[in-house]
This record gives C-alpha cells, structure tokens and sequence, in this order.
C-alpha cells in the first residue's frame, strides 16, 4: 500500500506565524499535490508538483509557497499566517493514469 | 470551464433504502471520472472511477456522456455508508491530469 504521511495531525499557529506542513510519500511518485478541504467549499488545489525541484499553482496559491527538494517529500509554506488559512490540508500523490492516495491530513487553526 | 457539480450537500435516507448522489460536469474533452469517499476520521480514499467499471461496497456508477452525469447508485443503504462523498474528475497528461473536486455530498443513513 502506497503511504503519504502527513506529519502533524492538528496545529494551532498564531497570526503572523511561519507554518510549515510536511508530506511524505514512500512509493517513489513523481506527482505529489497539496489540497485545503472546507465545508461547502470541497476541496481545493493549492499546488503541485510533477518533479523534484518544479512546482505549478494550482487554484488558490495566494498566501502560500511550496517546496520539492526530494522526490519523496512536498512541504507547504504559509509564509504568514492569517486566520483565513485555519482548514484542513490533505497532501495527495499519484501514480499516472490512476487515483491519488490521500494522507490523514492537518488540520490547522491559526488563532 | 472545467467543473464539478454535486447538487446535494446533504442526503439523508433510511437503513434499506435505495440511495443516489448526483455528479454533473462539465469539461472539453473526455475526461476520467471518480468517486471517492471520506468516513468519519478517516483519510479521503478513491471508491470507484469509471473506467474500471467495477462495484465497491454494493456502490455502482455510470458515466452519462450525454447529460454528462456520473452518478453514484447503491440499491439498498447501509448505515456504515454515512461519509462524505465526492465525486471528481480529471483530463489526461500534464495539469490536465490533476483532480477537480466537487463540493461533496454528505450522505446520512438512519436506522
């Protein structure tokens, strides 16, 4: 079974705050994916990534970075963090031509 | 414009009774279609795609190219079928293969 692990399960940040979530992926996937799920709203696409090194904006990149440095490994920055962020972030990864596998996801509250 | 439609937010039906969660989208072109399904505290997981034409938990769904529908049928509901489900679909090759969401269906069986 593919795993993505998603290192924190809940995080509380401040206002103004660095955040860094971190995604792992251990079935050598080239496509990795960061998504924020909210009531009502699905999910949506932050960013992606087809390869180490190489990011692409998905739909709502405002406010946030990413980083690939290794294949296995997709972070996502909130480069100052606003109340408007608290969401659950789900990290995907996908092998082409099939599904995504999920991680458990991180719910985060910026207060 | 690419989208993803699922007009229910909330479906409640009883134990035993046959259920139906709507998928309508919209997209040029021929695109992969799926379903996948989010219980309580779990991680978002795929329950079925198109193309695979199989059955999962009793779950079935057809892909209407005409009324481009995908709608997800299951004849008689269980009460371990409550989860959010969302129905998604996807293009082939380079950002076209990423995932669009809907915004979910959360399904409730009563006893």
């Amino acid at each position: 079974d593919v795993k993505v692990t998603q290192s924190s399960r809940y995080l509380v940040k401040r206002t103004g705050e660095k955040v860094f979530l971190e995604c792992v992926q251990d079935m050598d996937h080239e496509n990795m994916f960061w998504y924020r799920q909210d009531p009502g709203l699905g999910l949506r696409l932050i960013y992606f990534s087809y390869d180490v090194k190489m990011k692409e904006k998905g739909d709502i990149p405002e406010g946030y970075s990413v980083s690939r440095e290794k294949k296995e490994r997709f972070s996502l920055i909130l480069e100052s963090a606003s109340t408007n962020q608290t969401s659950m972030y789900l990290c995907a990864s996908r092998v082409i031509n099939y599904g995504y596998t999920f991680g458990s996801g991180t719910r985060l509250t910026v207060v | 414009a690419q989208r993803v439609t699922q007009p229910e937010k909330l479906l409640s039906v009883f134990k035993g009774a046959p259920v139906e969660l709507k998928c309508n989208y919209s997209y040029s072109g021929s695109p992969e279609l799926f379903w996948y399904v989010q219980y309580s505290r779990q991680r978002l997981q795929l329950l079925l795609r198109h193309i695979s034409r199989e059955s999962i938990k009793g779950f079935t769904a057809d892909l209407n190219k005409g009324e481009t529908s995908f709608h997800l049928k299951k004849p008689f509901a269980q009460e371990e079928d409550s989860a959010m489900y969302y129905c998604a679909l996807s293009g082939y090759g380079g950002s076209q293969g990423n995932l669009i969401f809907g915004k979910g269906t959360k399904l409730s069986v009563k006893p």
